[in-house]
């Protein structure tokens, strides 16, 4: 079981917007900062989103990143057909003292 | 461009050791603004944080793999190393290294990965 609660999948159509949520606790997501990585099926995972909202330089905009109390969010606006991979949020978790991911979320563009 | 590369047996039988490096280049491994991390990642399954080392040596771990798991480094060949102990079929899965912000805590670049299975 993770300690970060991501819906194991979700999906949209091209052009669409999808969020994918993921839910903590106090000791996380509501103590430290959140990150989203990208993984296409056979590659690494690729960091989208830290700080809870900021983009790496190559990230593009369509890609944002919110945080509200113990829950985070991943926003894809004007989704494409290459934007169909597995998103993994993670953060710090103070009690655990070390890095915790979410169980991730399938994201299909039908 | 830094690039890391995971290095290391693919194969192993349970209760022997895991041993796997990882090499960075492009870059140097001495810096005071990252760390060096491993994380691992069951095939079809979610990723998992084994551990992290800064280049003077000093290292965290997950507490769940702790007793199992030693990380080293080698900074003179800008290498970084795991080991696992005592392995089983629960640890099959594809080992990554990647660099850990240390200032701003992500991981922002990642090796290709490397299977790893156990089975006898």
């Amino acid at each position: 079981q993770s300690v970060l609660t991501q819906p194991p999948s979700a999906s949209g159509t091209p052009g669409q917007r999808v969020t994918i949520s993921c839910s903590g606790g106090t000791s996380d997501i509501g103590d430290d900062d959140i990150n989203w990585y990208q993984q296409v099926p056979g590659k690494a995972p690729k960091l989208l989103i830290y700080n809870d909202n900021q983009r790496p330089t190559g990230v593009p905009d369509r890609f944002s990143g919110s945080k509200s109390g113990s829950s985070a969010s991943l926003a894809i606006s004007g989704l494409q057909s290459e934007d169909e991979a597995d998103y993994y949020c993670a953060t710090w978790h103070n009690n655990r003292d070390g890095w915790v991911f979410g169980g991730g979320t399938k994201l299909t563009v039908l | 461009q830094l690039q890391l590369q995971e290095s290391g047996p693919g194969l192993l039988k349970p209760s022997e050791t895991l041993s796997l490096r990882c090499t960075v280049s492009g870059g140097s491994i001495i810096t005071d603004s990252y760390y060096w991390g491993w994380i691992r990642q069951p095939p079809g399954k979610g990723l998992e944080w084994i551990g992290s080392i800064y280049h003077s040596g000093s290292t965290y771990y997950n507490p769940s793999l702790e007793s199992r798991v030693t990380i080293s480094v080698d900074a003179s060949n800008n290498q970084f190393s795991l080991r696992v102990n005592s392995v089983t079929a629960a640890d099959t899965s594809v080992y990554y290294c990647a660099r850990q912000g240390r200032i701003i805590t992500y991981f922002d670049r990642w090796g290709q990965g490397a299977l790893v299975t156990v089975s006898s």
